[in-house]
């Protein structure tokens, strides 16, 4: 049982280019989640998805792309890559909710640290 | 006024000693309570759920007051291995956590 798994765990970007994180989860969870952690702030919800084929908006989307095509992956892309994108990046995901605003806990990945130039 | 707060710290702390951090949070509808723990560079782990009676896991104390809007939690006889950001976090909706910036706890032998 790996968890979640998250690749690459390093990369470095020049202002421009593209690229793709993807995790995998092998719980069989139903929401996933990409997350962004800057020093001084607190994670930062990018996007996430409430099952296979969905997505959502959370609080910092813009120049984000994701896609969750199968229930297990769950990708994020950056189009055009910013410096202001520097960040390290954190998959997780968990169970379903059972009532209205509970959560249940999130299971993360080790990471992606993206430094963009 | 950020949704969820913490003091940064670092704590200080020698080994044995009982250490409490508080958090506050400014969504009066949150429901869903947590502290994490993160280690340097790592990710996030669970470290326990916050119940509205209180809850404690072994040296781990939670405490929920809804009505100052405050989660606290208490560490008693500190180890090493305490070490770590304790990070609070808070719903905001159905599918969306709001996450604290973490208080740094320094435990020194």
């Amino acid at each position: 049982n790996a968890g979640v798994t998250q690749t690459p765990k390093f990369r470095v970007l020049k202002t421009g280019q593209s690229m793709t994180l993807l995790c995998a989860q092998d719980m069989n969870h139903e929401y996933m989640y990409w997350y962004r952690q800057d020093p001084g702030m607190g994670l930062r919800l990018i996007h996430y998805s409430v099952g296979e084929g969905t997505t959502a908006k959370g609080e910092v989307p813009d120049g984000y792309n994701v896609s969750r095509l199968k229930k297990q992956n769950f990708l994020l892309g950056l189009e055009s890559a910013a410096p202001s994108q520097t960040s390290v990046y954190f998959c997780a995901s968990s169970y379903s909710r059972k009532l209205a605003g509970t959560h249940y806990e999130q299971y993360f990945g080790p990471g992606t640290r993206l430094t963009v130039t | 006024r950020k949704e969820v707060e913490q003091d940064p710290g670092p704590f200080n702390v020698p080994e044995g000693a009982t250490v409490a951090f508080n958090c506050t949070y400014s969504n009066s509808a949150s429901q869903s309570f947590f502290w994490y723990r993160q280690d340097c560079r790592k990710e996030p782990k669970l470290l326990m759920s916050v119940y509205s009676s209180g809850n404690e896991d072994g040296r781990f104390t939670a405490q929920l007051n809804r009505a100052s809007q405050y989660i606290s939690l208490l560490i008693r006889d500190s180890k090493l291995s305490d070490s770590a950001t304790y990070l609070c976090v808070v719903n905001r909706s159905n599918y969306q956590l709001i996450w604290g910036a973490g208080t740094k706890l320094i435990i020194k032998p």
